[in-house]
């Protein structure tokens, strides 16, 4: 059984710039969501992705923004980057949106300077 | 609004002592709670889960309690290992949506 795997595992960027990150998630999971992580702090829910459609989302500006694939791998796509958007971003597949354990990936660290 | 808090952020215990992290919810609608470990560098990792149905589970070194009368919800670790020592973070699914995540409790486990 294949986990959750993320891509980059590190990353600079300049204010200003656009980034995307990518998510393969677990061999037969169809839910894919996204998580940023401030250092010291709990994960905070960006979005999340359910038969390519979004299906939920927190508090975060349209500037972040996601795509998930036919094939369940997932998309994370952050315009005009600002400095507080440096943190891990995790993702987590899961079974349907059922009440299941979130299996996350080991995250992308996105520095923005 | 919703939110998952834990009472302490840090969490000091000898090897081979018993180990309890609590957790408070606001959301009485929540009706799933999960534990995650999260080792440096490392995304969460699923300890063990409960439904609001439930008081209780029951895992390998792990025990979950929930009680909802006070919204409280506590991960005890039996005979706690230096292997143990991470942030623990307790989450709560309020829908089909989302889950979310309080600040973290970091447990260092003193040999």
């Amino acid at each position: 059984e294949t986990g959750v795997t993320q891509s980059p595992t590190h990353l600079i960027k300049t204010r200003g710039q656009q980034v995307t990150l990518r998510c393969s998630s677990q061999s037969g999971h169809n839910t894919v969501s996204w998580y940023q992580q401030a250092l010291g702090q709990g994960p905070q829910f960006i979005f999340q992705y359910y038969r390519e459609e979004e299906n939920g989302r927190g508090n975060f500006p349209p500037r972040f923004s996601g795509l998930q694939f036919p094939n369940y791998s997932s998309e994370l796509n952050v315009n005009a980057l600002e400095l507080d958007d440096s943190a891990l971003y995790l993702c987590a597949s899961s079974l349907d949106r059922a009440p299941s354990p979130l299996h996350f990936g080991n995250g992308t660290r996105l520095t923005v300077t | 609004g919703e939110s998952v808090g834990l009472h302490l952020p840090t969490l000091s215990v000898q090897e081979g002592d018993n180990s309890i992290i609590n957790c408070a919810y606001s959301n009485s609608a929540s009706d799933y709670f999960i534990w995650y470990k999260q080792e440096s560098g490392k995304g969460p990792q699923f300890i063990i889960d409960i439904r609001s149905n439930m008081d209780k589970r029951q895992g390998q070194r792990v025990t979950v309690l929930l009680n909802k009368t006070v919204k409280h919800l506590s991960l005890q670790i039996a005979a706690t290992q230096p292997g143990d020592s991470a942030v623990y973070f307790c989450a709560e699914k309020t829908s089909y949506d989302k889950v979310i995540f309080g600040p973290g409790t970091s447990l260092s486990v003193i040999p």
